[in-house]
């Protein structure tokens, strides 16, 4: 497996508490990308990064922000929770910076309720 | 509005038979094709498709792309109980930066 972690890996937070994901990557892609999946919504974007500081939004981004300082991290904040967002959540990473092959690779997930 | 369709959206087998999983795409600036497999747990990667007509196979799974009528089929042969999970497929779309999109998935269930 690509070296990607995710955590927490699990949480149960209450409706308007901020809540913060965290997404790791060894393996030195420049790519990074967060998406929540939904029964009958598959997989569907919500930030992505092009690089450090550099980040864009995706098809679902309201109620989200991101933030990466480094190459290895990408943060997902939830500024106030709410029950729509309980979902599960991957982060992915794509592009080698020493290969730029750019098959992409999923992290763990992050089930996410939010009562 | 770029869109990626699967079909079926389920499926189910016995173990043996061949199955063909179809993906259809509306894409501008279309860049590649990836098929994944997810069970119960984080999407696997299993091909990227750039050309088309030119199969890529892994063990029992095969795949092809047709970018002039805009669609993949991933093949299973003799399946197997280990086969059942869900199956998407994505585009890369480069328009600027990179961009996945993805289909909602084909539930393969293999009956023993």
């Amino acid at each position: 497996d690509a070296g990607i972690t995710q955590s927490p890996r699990h949480k149960v937070t209450e409706t308007g508490t901020p809540v913060t994901l965290r997404c790791h990557q060894t393996e030195n892609h420049r790519y990074m990308y967060w998406y929540r999946q939904d029964p009958g919504h598959g997989l569907r974007l919500i930030h992505y990064s092009y690089g450090v500081k550099d980040t864009d939004k995706g098809e679902v981004s309201d109620g989200y922000s991101v933030s990466r300082s480094k190459t290895e991290d990408f943060l997902l904040t939830l500024e106030s929770a709410t029950s729509s967002q309980t979902s599960v959540y991957f982060c992915a990473i794509s592009e080698s910076v020493l290969t730029s092959l750019n098959e992409q690779f999923f992290g763990p997930g992050t089930r996410l309720t939010v009562l | 509005e770029d869109k990626v369709v699967q079909s079926p959206l389920s499926l189910v087998v016995h173990e043996g038979d061949t199955v063909t999983l179809n993906c259809s795409y509306e894409v501008t600036n279309f860049r590649s094709l990836l098929w994944y497999k997810q069970e119960k747990k984080a999407p696997t990667f299993l091909f990227m498709l750039t050309s088309s007509g030119i199969e890529k196979k892994s063990g029992r799974l095969s795949s092809i792309l047709d970018k002039k009528e805009l669609f993949s089929i991933l093949n299973i042969t003799a399946t197997q109980t280990g086969d059942s999970a869900v199956y998407l497929c994505a585009v890369e779309a480069a328009s600027g930066t990179y961009k996945y999109i993805f289909g909602t998935g084909t539930r393969l269930k293999v009956l023993a």
